[in-house]
């Protein structure tokens, strides 16, 4: 099985900030991550996928890069819509999600 | 318009079984490269991957749970069903079902999910 890994668990931010979020498969995984927004009680959100293409819609703050085991999320002005918790999770046998990283106030 | 809603009973009982429905509309899973997960959520905790099928019937499923888990499909129904046996408390979670589109390979579209409570 490959397991995901994310640090940091908790990110304590302002708006304006750029913040970096990053994600470890314990094998490569070519390209195949993707990272997710979710929000208390809703579904989560595709941001990413393939590692650092940005899904319709989602604005350009967000950025994705990496590749066979190390990747990052980073979103390079932190607006107060963007505080959430983001996943990241490899698709390539089959699926599996990191444990989560909250990004909150500070 | 691609929409996906989960059905299923709220509460049950440990060692019932679990059903759960997962009525979409705007995609066929009878389309090469569609496929339908099923994802779950404890409370306060993180995502979990339960299950896949394709359009083609192949299944994959999570190796930690692929013992309790059966994952069908009506595409002509546009339902996807999880069966998960020998529901324990631990098993309280959310539960979403999720379009994986051919072209993201992710889960691009999710239900709004179901909150199912194990408890006696």
């Amino acid at each position: 099985d490959i397991q995901m890994t994310q640090s940091p668990s908790t990110l304590s931010a302002s708006v304006g900030d750029r913040v970096t979020i990053t994600c470890r498969a314990s094998q490569s995984i070519t390209g195949w991550l993707a990272w997710y927004q979710q929000k208390p009680g809703k579904a989560p959100k595709l941001l990413i996928y393939k590692a650092s293409t940005l899904q319709s819609g989602v604005p350009s703050r967000f950025s994705g890069s990496g590749s066979g085991t190390e990747f990052t999320l980073a979103i390079s002005s932190l607006q107060p819509d963007d505080f959430a918790t983001y996943y990241c999770q490899q698709y390539d046998s089959p699926f599996t999600f990191g444990p989560g990283t909250k990004v909150d106030i500070k | 318009q691609i929409t996906l809603k989960e059905s299923g009973p709220t509460l049950v009982k440990p060692t019932q079984t679990l059903t759960l429905t997962c009525t979409f509309s705007g995609f066929s899973l009878s389309t090469s490269g569609v496929s339908v997960g099923w994802i779950r959520q404890p409370p306060g905790k993180a995502l979990e991957w339960l299950a896949l099928i394709y359009w083609n019937d192949d299944k994959r499923y999570s190796p930690s749970l692929k013992s309790r888990l059966t994952i069908t499909k009506d595409a002509s129904k546009k339902q996807v069903v999880l069966t998960m046996i020998n529901m324990d408390p631990v098993d309280t979670a959310t539960y979403y079902c999720a379009l994986r589109a051919e072209f993201t390979s992710s889960l691009e579209y999710w239900g709004q999910g179901t909150l199912v409570t194990v408890s006696s």
